[in-house]
This record gives structure tokens, C-alpha cells and sequence, in this order.
């Protein structure tokens, strides 16, 4: 079992709102990663990191923001939440290995109202 | 162009039946390969890893054309359980970027 947790699981917030989703790991990795994925739809990403004090934007847009002041900690923050960020949010992490899997938290299912 | 192509599915099978994946990447940098499994509403969960000697998992076995950038996923005795959506994904080099694919759906039926 994967050593990655996201909080919440479940979201139901109202528009204007702002929010973060957290997201930590335990297994010490450098990289870690947000995905943004719709019902039934594939996996975007919408951000990640190298290690502390690395963020970078992925390859789908997205008004959210992220930090990594700590290795372990990488959450995700939308500062007016609105419908159209009603999706899920999974979490992940890996070794800067290329030849090492990614670990994904359980996700953040979020519903903006 | 995706950078990782699947066949779009959904692949509807039988119980017992042999159903093969594919999947194509455009980076030649690429340089690691998985197969993940995603049951419907569930994380991603690595299933098997790509070697370029091909590599077998029980009912399982993945291959790896380098050649042709073509990565396959063999699953023979199907069992219900197997139904879920499977994902292609590259490990890219040069700043390492780890690329899904869009998934393809398998629903086996009894």
C-alpha cells in the first residue's frame, strides 16, 4: 500500500470559496504530481514539482496554485472556487528515478456548488 | 498528436477470452513504460512495468517495440475482475516527465 494521503476525500464548497487540497507522502520522494480527471475521462496534468521549492505548471491549464515547502507536503489551492472545478484530484509521487512508478493518493473528489 | 496514443476501446469480452491493448508513443526520449489499472472511481495502480525483453505477470504480459514506439498488454483467461480501464504510461527523460494515456476501458462479462 502506497504511503500517500489526500485530504479531504470529499468536497462540496460553494462558489467564491477558497480551498486547498492537501496532499502528503511518506515514502521521501522528490517528485510529485496533481492530476485533474473527470468522470470517465482521462487524467490531466495540472502540476508538478522536482523537490522543495520546484513547482511547475502542467500540460492542462489551470487557475489552481501549488507549493512545496516541505518534501512530504505539496498542496493545492484555489483561491475562488467555481463549478467548472468540480472534478476529482488525485495526488501522486515518484522517486527522479525514470525507471520508478508514480504512487497515487486516493483522491479528492471536489463539487463546486 | 497525443504524445501517448490508446486504442480508444471499450473492449467488451467474455469470461475466458484473450483481449490485447495497444499503444503508441510519439517521444523517441522516452525512456520507461508502464501499464496501470484504474477501477472506475479508484486511483491508478501500477500493474506492470515494460521491459524491452517482454515481461509476463501471471495472466498478464506486456511488450515493448522500441523500434516502432509500440507497447502492448496481453491478457489471457480473462477473469470479471479484470474490468477497469487500463493506462499506457512513458516515463519521459530530459526533465522527466511521466505521460498517461488516455486509458482503455475493458468490461468482462460472464
Amino acid at each position: 500500500e502506497a504511503d500517500i494521503y489526500q485530504t479531504p476525500r470529499y468536497l462540496v464548497i460553494g462558489t467564491g470559496k477558497k480551498i486547498t487540497l492537501e496532499c502528503s507522502q511518506t515514502m521521501g520522494h522528490d517528485k510529485m504530481y496533481w492530476y485533474q480527471q473527470d468522470p470517465g475521462m482521462e487524467l490531466h496534468l495540472i502540476h508538478y514539482s522536482y523537490g522543495v521549492n520546484s513547482t511547475e505548471k502542467g500540460d492542462l491549464s489551470s487557475e489552481s496554485t501549488v507549493s512545496r515547502i516541505r518534501t512530504e507536503h505539496f498542496p493545492l489551492t484555489l483561491e475562488s472556487a467555481r463549478p467548472s472545478h468540480t472534478s476529482q484530484y488525485l495526488c501522486a509521487s515518484s522517486t527522479q528515478t525514470v525507471n520508478t512508478e508514480a504512487f497515487f493518493g486516493q483522491g479528492t473528489r471536489l463539487t463546486v456548488v | 498528436r497525443k504524445e501517448v496514443e490508446q486504442d480508444p476501446g471499450p473492449f467488451n469480452v467474455p469470461e475466458g477470452a484473450t483481449v490485447a491493448f495497444n499503444c503508441t508513443y510519439s517521444n523517441s526520449a522516452s525512456q520507461s513504460f508502464f501499464w496501470y489499472r484504474q477501477d472506475c472511481r479508484k486511483e491508478p495502480k501500477l500493474l506492470m512495468s515494460v521491459y524491452s525483453s517482454g515481461n509476463e505477470d501471471g495472466r498478464f504480459t506486456a511488450q515493448l517495440n522500441r523500434a516502432s514506439q509500440y507497447i502492448s498488454l496481453l491478457i489471457r483467461d480473462s477473469k470479471l475482475s479484470d474490468s477497469a480501464t487500463y493506462l499506457c504510461v512513458v516515463n519521459r527523460g530530459g526533465g522527466f516527465k511521466t505521460i498517461f494515456g488516455a486509458g482503455t476501458r475493458l468490461f468482462v462479462k460472464a
